[in-house]
């Protein structure tokens, strides 16, 4: 699977948009681009999926660059329960739907 | 609608004994993956099932062996238990192996070796 980078950490206000950005400039045509997040002591959950064009869910946006190089997920007004490690993730449509997770971004979110 | 479902919740063990964990998909999927988690890391993935095959496999050695069940449950099995393998494990159901498929996550099962 390509390879995704995300910053470590990232700081947010309570009520604010909050914008993660992965780059993943050897993605190929027919990679998935995934969204998970993990709060304290839970499970990974699903956020947002997309391939080409920028997509929208009720919990979040993903807006996707025109190259595909790099994707950037939206979260319109963070709250505290948005606290958490989010994942970018590609996949293969043609592969497996296994998930290669990297470090992902820690989320921090303040009153 | 039960989502992903996994027992049991913790679990204590010693070195060299032998471990069962088990999950129960999400109704309608078919396709269950296992993946370890060790404290402070992304979880890693172990193997997945499919049509009660196991259809690709991680980096893990034979210790770690599993099976799924025709209703689509799935166990995974740990022998000879190292004080490494005290980590969340993790079960994910999905509709088919293909990878547009979103995969949804149990809460886990933390297993402690001492």
């Amino acid at each position: 699977d390509a390879k995704t980078t995300q910053p470590n950490s990232m700081e947010s206000n309570e009520e604010e948009p909050v914008h993660l950005p992965c780059n993943h400039s050897t993605i190929s045509g027919t990679d998935y681009i995934h969204w998970y997040r993990q709060l304290p002591s839970q499970g990974p959950e699903y956020v947002i999926h997309g391939l080409t064009s920028n997509v929208n869910n009720r919990m979040a946006s993903l807006a996707i660059a025109e190259d595909r190089k790099s994707s950037t997920l939206i979260l319109h007004r963070a709250t505290l329960r948005d606290a958490a490690v989010y994942y970018c993730i590609l996949t293969m449509n043609s592969g497996y739907s296994t998930l290669t997770f990297g470090k992902g971004t820690m989320l921090l979110v303040s009153p | 609608d039960a989502g992903v479902t996994q027992s049991p919740t913790h679990l204590i063990k010693t070195r060299g004994q032998q471990v069962t964990l088990r999950c129960s998909p999400k109704s309608g999927h078919d396709t269950v993956s296992w993946y370890q988690q060790a404290l402070g890391q992304g979880p890693q993935f172990i193997f997945q099932y499919y049509e009660e095959e196991e259809r690709q496999r991680g980096n893990f050695p034979d210790r770690f062996s599993g099976h799924q069940f025709p209703n689509y449950s799935s166990e995974l099995n740990v022998n000879a238990l190292l004080l490494g393998d005290s980590a969340l494990y993790l079960c994910a159901s999905s509709e088919g192996l293909a990878g547009r498929e979103t995969q949804y996550f149990g809460p886990g099962t933390r297993l402690l070796v001492l």
